[in-house]
């Protein structure tokens, strides 16, 4: 089955400085990969994805990430941090052939320090 | 604006009520999901239809029961059965149609939590 780990449940970042989150799946075949962001109390949303095509993804709000197969890899970075960027951001997989299940990380909690 | 509607955004329940919680899009997607969220935890499926009148347990259906029966609406029911049930609730939609792959890109609810006291 497919799932996906994120490291370090919480990641402290200055304002200014890049956020760069880690994320590795294990799919037995080629994965359809996403980006979410939760703000306090609220429901999920989208930032990027990934399905097929240019590895290198570009988000809202600033965000890109780069699928690399050899690495099982799905990272997500931003340049430049904001204090609107403090959130919860969750990295999630698809397999393609099935159903539209998404297997969600643990996620990691940003907090941008001015 | 197309989108999906959680009510009640907070609830609270006694030890041994059931408790329903309500989910609508104007979507117009086949797929709903209920989704469980804990600190820590990240999100566990616990229940998701595909099409109306058919449903499927996620990794976590036990405690809870869910109907649909229109469209719609995809309402959770957290019985007293379930041991834990204070956590926050979120439900989500999708494009699904036979045969075809999909993104399988999620649209969410505003959420609910529910507080057992």
């Amino acid at each position: 089955a497919q799932s996906v780990t994120q490291l370090g449940s919480h990641v402290s970042v200055s304002e200014g400085a890049l956020v760069l989150l880690r994320c590795n799946y294990s799919s037995s075949v080629p994965p359809y990969l996403f980006w979410y962001v939760q703000y306090p109390n609220q429901g999920l949303q989208l930032l990027l994805k990934y399905t097929t095509g240019a590895t290198l993804v570009k988000g809202i709000n600033g965000f890109e990430a780069e699928f690399k197969k050899s690495e099982t890899s799905f990272h997500l970075t931003k340049p430049s941090a904001h204090m609107s960027d403090a959130a919860e951001y969750f990295c999630a997989v698809k397999v393609v052939r099935g159903n539209n299940r998404l297997a969600f990380g643990k996620g990691n909690q940003v907090v941008v320090i001015p | 604006d197309g989108g999906i509607t959680q009510s009640p955004k907070y609830l609270f329940r006694k030890e041994g009520q059931n408790v329903t919680l309500s989910c609508e899009q104007n979507l117009n997607h086949d797929a709903m999901y209920w989704y469980r969220q804990d600190p820590g935890q990240g999100l566990r499926l616990i229940y998701y239809s595909q099409i109306v009148n058919d449903f499927q347990k996620g990794d976590i259906a036990e405690g809870y029961s869910v109907s649909r029966e229109k469209k719609e609406s995809f309402p959770l029911t957290v019985t007293s059965a379930q041991k834990n049930p204070t956590a926050f609730y979120l439900c989500a939609s999708s494009i699904n149609r036979p045969g075809l792959a999909g993104t399988g890109e999620l649209f969410f609810g505003e959420g609910s939590r529910l507080t057992v006291l």
